[in-house]
């Protein structure tokens, strides 16, 4: 199975401040990476697709890199919005491992 | 407008079987393919299974040691699945969700919680 290690497992951060959350893949994935976002109780939400491509209605502030093993997601302005658990995703190959989450917190 | 709806989950006893039904609504369900995913309390996202748009093909993940099962009747708009000689580790938040091919899950459903308790 694909091992995907997310660093850091905890952020904590301001409003306004840049942050990147990096997702490692135990072996390469080309470009089959999301990045989900999950608030308490609810479901999560479909940010990055395909590593980098926005999900329609997703904020422009929210930016996805990378290919292979090593990728990132960038939010270039924090907004308190935003203080929630983020989790990739593989979907290369099955079974489709996410990420073991990072809970970005307010500072 | 897109919807899912979990529904089934409740407390169980250890041992003992449940089947959860996703129950689909505004888009032409037979056309995609649909997973199950969990979420223990307090834990991270876990894959369960995948069931192809027809039907034809599943895969699952290899900790659940075969006794889940999942399917769809197109016919209805529901995928299932069927979970026997559940444990306590078992206990979690069971979402279904949507996968258009080459995107990541851009619907899920709310979720319905299964409690495996004696």
């Amino acid at each position: 199975d694909i091992q995907l290690t997310q660093s850091p497992s905890f952020l904590s951060a301001s409003v306004g401040d840049r942050v990147t959350i990096t997702c490692r893949a135990s072996q390469g994935i080309t470009s089959y990476l999301a990045w989900y976002q999950q608030k308490p109780g609810k479901a999560p939400k479909l940010l990055i697709y395909a590593a980098s491509t926005l999900q329609s209605g997703v904020p422009s502030r929210f930016s996805g890199s990378g290919s292979g093993t090593e990728f990132t997601l960038t939010i270039s302005s924090l907004q308190p919005d935003d203080f929630a658990t983020y989790y990739c995703q593989q979907l290369y190959t099955y079974p489709y491992t996410f990420g073991q989450g990072t809970k970005l917190e307010i500072k | 407008q897109v919807h899912l709806v979990e529904s089934g989950g409740g407390v169980v006893q250890p041992g003992r079987s449940l089947r959860l039904s996703c129950a689909a609504s505004g888009f032409t369900f037979s056309s995609h393919v649909m997973h199950w995913v969990r979420q223990a309390p307090g834990k991270g996202l876990e894959w369960l299974a995948v069931i192809s748009s027809d039907g034809s093909n599943q895969y699952y993940a290899d900790s659940l040691k075969g006794r889940f099962a999942i399917s769809r009747d197109n016919s209805k708009n529901t995928v299932f699945l069927q979970m026997n000689s559940l444990t306590v580790e078992d206990t979690a938040v069971y979402y279904c969700a949507r996968l258009p091919y080459g995107s990541g899950y851009d619907y899920w459903g709310q979720g319905t919680l299964v409690t495996v308790s004696s």
